[in-house]
């Protein structure tokens, strides 16, 4: 059975740096594209940043373009997010998600994590 | 960027009502769209994606419509386990993706 799950949450001061892991499991991780994805307290979903299965093409939202970084290492199955100049409106439960289809960057999410809550404040 | 809107934003029914759930795009998005059932505290679940195709184990009452900018979401009898939140997504704009705002169905 297909699983993520995701570690890495806490509580951060506005400007720092963050990392988040996702551990994959019950599938062939480098043939498909991940993304996370947030989601700020009592609001919608929030497409963050996805990463191809080679990880050669990376993709970021406009709102943290230059701040977050998405990595991978498949010889381990894991998804990374590394987040710095962390700001408040940063503060969500972050999810890391796997495409449905293999080989397709750009796709619906068929398994999704449990979620990592990040909290940004002074 | 392509624009997710749905309506309504809560929506009230009883069990064994039909109900719909709509979602427009700002800029035709051809069939990329999925659809997220979501419960308090949990991850969301995908229910059907290319507008009209139903993920595996999604019960058959779940149906999904339309191509271009207007796309529907029905459930054709409401059961108990049905009342949650309710997401569209957009995955034309590749590899990036928009989520509408959120349905809510309550009893």
């Amino acid at each position: 059975e297909a699983q993520l799950v995701e570690s890495g949450g806490g509580l951060v001061q506005p400007g720092g740096s963050l990392r988040l892991s996702c551990a994959a499991s019950g599938f062939t991780f480098n043939n498909y594209a991940m993304s996370w994805v947030r989601q700020a307290p009592g609001k919608g979903l929030e497409w963050v940043s996805s990463i191809t299965g080679s990880g050669d093409s990376k993709d970021y939202a406009d709102s943290v373009k230059g701040r977050f970084t998405i990595s991978r290492d498949n010889t381990k199955n894991t998804l990374n997010l590394q987040m710095d100049s962390l700001r408040a409106e940063d503060t969500a439960l972050y999810y890391c998600a796997k495409d449905l289809y293999s080989g397709n960057y750009g796709d619906s999410f068929d398994i999704w994590g449990q979620g990592t809550l990040l909290t940004v404040s002074s | 960027d392509i624009q997710m809107t749905q309506s309504p934003s809560t929506l009230s029914a009883s069990v064994g009502d039909r109900v719909t759930i709509t979602c427009r795009a700002s800029q035709s998005i051809n069939r990329w769209l999925a659809w997220y059932q979501q419960k308090p505290g949990k991850a969301p679940k995908l229910l059907l994606y290319a507008a009209s195709d139903l993920q595996s184990g999604v019960p058959s009452r779940f149906s999904g419509s339309g191509s271009g900018t207007e796309f529907t979401l029905t459930i054709s009898s409401l059961q108990p386990d049905d009342f949650a939140t309710y997401y569209c997504q957009q995955y034309e704009g590749y590899p990036s993706s928009t989520f509408g705002q959120g349905t809510r169905l309550d009893i």
